[in-house]
């Protein structure tokens, strides 16, 4: 079974400082994927980055990047700089490569971000 | 580019009443369609998906069911709605190798 675990309920951290949302997953798989999505108040699903589990490098997308450690199953989202607009909900998620589910994703259950001045 | 549309963005149905949810995809052909459900202050669980015109996979039981009449086009559909079918529904799609690109979201509220 596909598992994707969020242990952080909610996170507070300051405007400009560094925040690290945190990200295991459970597969058997060797091929997978993994994603992060931001939702703010409004609801939309906001793609963020994607890490591929061949990728020998860490995902960078502008001020995020993804931490990317395979032998533990993790995935966390680094955000830099954080800036007010990043308070939102986040959702670490992982897609199978499998025929039968092909595409699907897991979701985590999300971490609450409160950025604040 | 690609876009996917979904409405309505709000609807409040008496419980018992019909639904009926559209999403289209414009700018790829194909493409992985899936509805899933947000309960409030949840993640997101995925009710169904589809890989093709009239091919539907359910996740959940539920009183719920889901079409493709179009290649681009996904219907979530209840003939009586209950109250536990409110919820914030989001359409998506995906190709093979892209994330998921998610609608705007209907909230719906069943009373």
């Amino acid at each position: 079974a596909q598992k994707i675990t969020q242990t952080q309920p909610g996170m507070f951290v300051q405007e400009k400082e560094a925040v690290t949302l945190d990200c295991t997953y459970d597969t058997s798989d060797q091929s997978y994927g993994l994603f992060w999505y931001k939702q703010p108040s409004s609801g939309e699903m906001i793609f963020l980055i994607y890490q591929g589990s061949y990728d020998e490098q860490n995902a960078t997308e502008g001020r995020y990047s993804l931490n990317f450690q395979k032998a533990r199953k993790s995935a966390n989202l680094v955000i830099s700089a954080s800036q007010l607009g990043d308070s939102a909900m986040y959702f670490c998620a992982m897609r199978d490569n499998r025929g039968s589910t092909l595409g699907r994703l897991y979701f985590g259950r999300g971490t609450q971000l409160t950025v604040w001045p | 580019s690609q876009t996917i549309h979904q409405w309505p963005a709000t609807l409040v149905q008496p419980v018992g009443s019909p639904l009926s949810l559209e999403c289209t995809v414009e700018g790829t052909s194909n493409p992985n369609l899936y509805w899933y459900r947000q309960a409030a202050g949840r993640g997101l669980q995925l009710l169904f998906y589809s890989v093709g015109i009239g091919q539907i996979s359910s996740e959940v039981p539920q009183n719920l069911s889901a079409s493709r009449p179009q290649d681009r086009q996904f219907i979530l559909s209840s003939k009586k709605l209950l109250l536990s079918d409110s919820g914030f529904y989001l359409c998506a799609w995906s190709s093979y190798n892209s994330p998921l690109h998610f609608g705007n979201g209907t909230r719906l509220t069943v009373t």
